[in-house]
């Protein structure tokens, strides 16, 4: 089982702020990598997928990063706002997906 | 609409028993999945299948058994083998299971949460 790790677990957002929140996973066979967002009571629902190192892939005020040679992706949500709150989980793609346990996003108006 | 369906949302398994998680699709999707979730945890594959009549275990197959006969359908049946089986599962699907391009993007149901009587 692939090690996929986020950080940090959960984080607590003012109305308004930014913030972003962190990805690492291994940095070899790499095929790509898929950000979810997964909202209390309703389905995980896919954000991006990104394949090539250095790809920023932007979805209103939800926007990710990509670094594959040293294995981590970032994704920032700008001007928070309550309907953000949930969880974002990554992926680590190779023949299946290995995800991670998930940064909960709480923003407090 | 086009989604995924799962059923039941809750269920309850008595000690020794067999319980079936039912998962469809009508996106004419070729690959299905069955996800394990436990708290803290990320999700981790049970079993996947490519077309019908084929399927691969996952991570943590041990006490599961899945069919796909259908194209739409992809079952899971906890067995009484899996000795600690409560948990919330999800199904999902996508376009195939090449990776690096969007076709493997997941698409998941509302899952089943499962529990020990």
């Amino acid at each position: 089982i692939l090690n996929v790790e986020q950080s940090p677990q959960s984080l607590h957002v003012q109305e308004g702020d930014s913030t972003n929140f962190t990805c690492s996973f291994p940095s070899s066979n790499f095929y790509a990598l898929h950000w979810y967002r997964w909202e209390t009571a309703k389905s995980p629902e896919a954000l991006f997928v990104m394949t090539l190192n250095g790809d920023e892939k932007k979805k209103g005020r939800i926007s990710a990063t990509l670094n594959t040679k040293e294995g981590y992706s970032y994704l920032y949500i700008k001007g928070s706002q309550p309907e953000d709150s949930a969880t974002y989980l990554c992926a680590f793609n190779d023949y299946k997906l290995s995800f991670g346990a998930g940064t909960t996003v709480t923003v407090r108006a | 609409d086009g989604g995924i369906t799962q059923s039941p949302k809750y269920l309850f398994r008595k000690e020794g028993q067999n319980v079936t998680l039912s998962c469809e699709q009508n996106l004419n999707h070729d690959a299905m999945y069955w996800y394990r979730q436990d708290p803290g945890q990320g999700l981790r594959l049970i079993y996947y299948s490519q077309i019908v009549n084929d399927f691969q275990k996952g991570d943590i197959a041990e006490g599961y058994s899945v069919s796909r006969e259908k194209k739409e359908s992809f079952p899971l049946t906890v067995t009484s083998a899996q000795k600690n089986p409560t948990a919330f599962y999800l199904c999902a699907s996508s376009i195939d299971l090449i990776a690096g391009g969007e076709g493997n993007i997941q698409y998941f149901g509302a899952g089943t949460r499962l529990s020990v009587l």
